[in-house]
């Protein structure tokens, strides 16, 4: 199947600094790409969307100027998280959409933990 | 899109079938049924999809009642990488554009040695 891959696979930052993930599809091109968060035993919640040469879109309560969502080419999209904060300790999973299939498959990177002292 | 349920937790001896209930009775007519897995601090893994007949690949099979109701995630010959959290997820298919995924709680499945 086609691969996803996220770097860091895990990144410990101080308060106040700013964080970049990678996202990446290795085998496939992806016009779209996905950004979730998940806490400790929770499921994943859907952050924004992201198109490649446009805007993101982000969902309800997400904030864009804190989360900031770059997709400049059909194979890498990164997510800055700014100024971060304790609370923003999370584990954050990115998929991509494989523009040629048909139907509605995601493939899944395998994370980022992020954690803020 | 229409809301599942899920048992929260079950358990399956190793080499047995595991079979995973999910319950969608608000489903819709365009709507399929979409089965990811999340093994432990990794990211989710497609299974199989299917709209109103019965699927079957690699991985597993998909039993969907003829109301559409209902359906059930079949691992024929469950082993221990097999423990993890696996949604079920209704969805209208999108095949121009793509929406993301709205996840809800799983069934934690534990397959005992």
């Amino acid at each position: 199947g086609a691969v996803v891959s996220q770097h860091p696979s895990w990144v410990i930052c101080k308060s106040g600094t700013s964080v970049k993930i990678e996202c990446r599809s290795l085998d496939f091109q992806a016009t779209t790409m996905f950004w979730y968060r998940q806490f400790p035993k929770q499921s994943l919640m859907l952050m924004a969307t992201s198109n490649e040469g446009s805007k993101a879109t982000y969902e309800q309560g997400v904030e864009k100027d804190k989360f900031l969502i770059n997709h400049a080419s059909l194979t890498l999209s990164t997510l800055t998280v700014t100024s971060a904060h304790p609370e923003d300790s999370s584990f954050y999973i990115c998929s991509a959409r494989d523009s040629k299939v048909s139907w509605n498959e995601q493939f899944f990177g395998p994370g980022t933990r992020l954690t803020v002292l | 899109d229409a809301k599942t349920t899920q048992p929260p937790s079950m358990d399956c001896a190793e080499g047995r079938a595991a079979n995973l209930p999910c319950n969608h009775s608000t489903i819709s007519g365009n709507e399929y049924v979409y089965w990811y897995r999340q093994i432990h601090s990794q990211g989710p893994q497609y299974i199989i999809h299917g709209l109103k007949n019965n699927e079957t690949n690699e991985m597993a099979s998909l039993i969907i009642t003829e109301d559409r109701k209902s359906s059930t995630l079949i691992l024929p010959h469950a082993t221990l990488r097999d423990t993890a959290v696996y949604y079920c997820i209704v969805r209208v298919y999108s095949g121009g554009g793509a929406d993301g995924l709205t996840f809800g709680k799983g069934t934690h499945l534990i397959i005992q040695p």
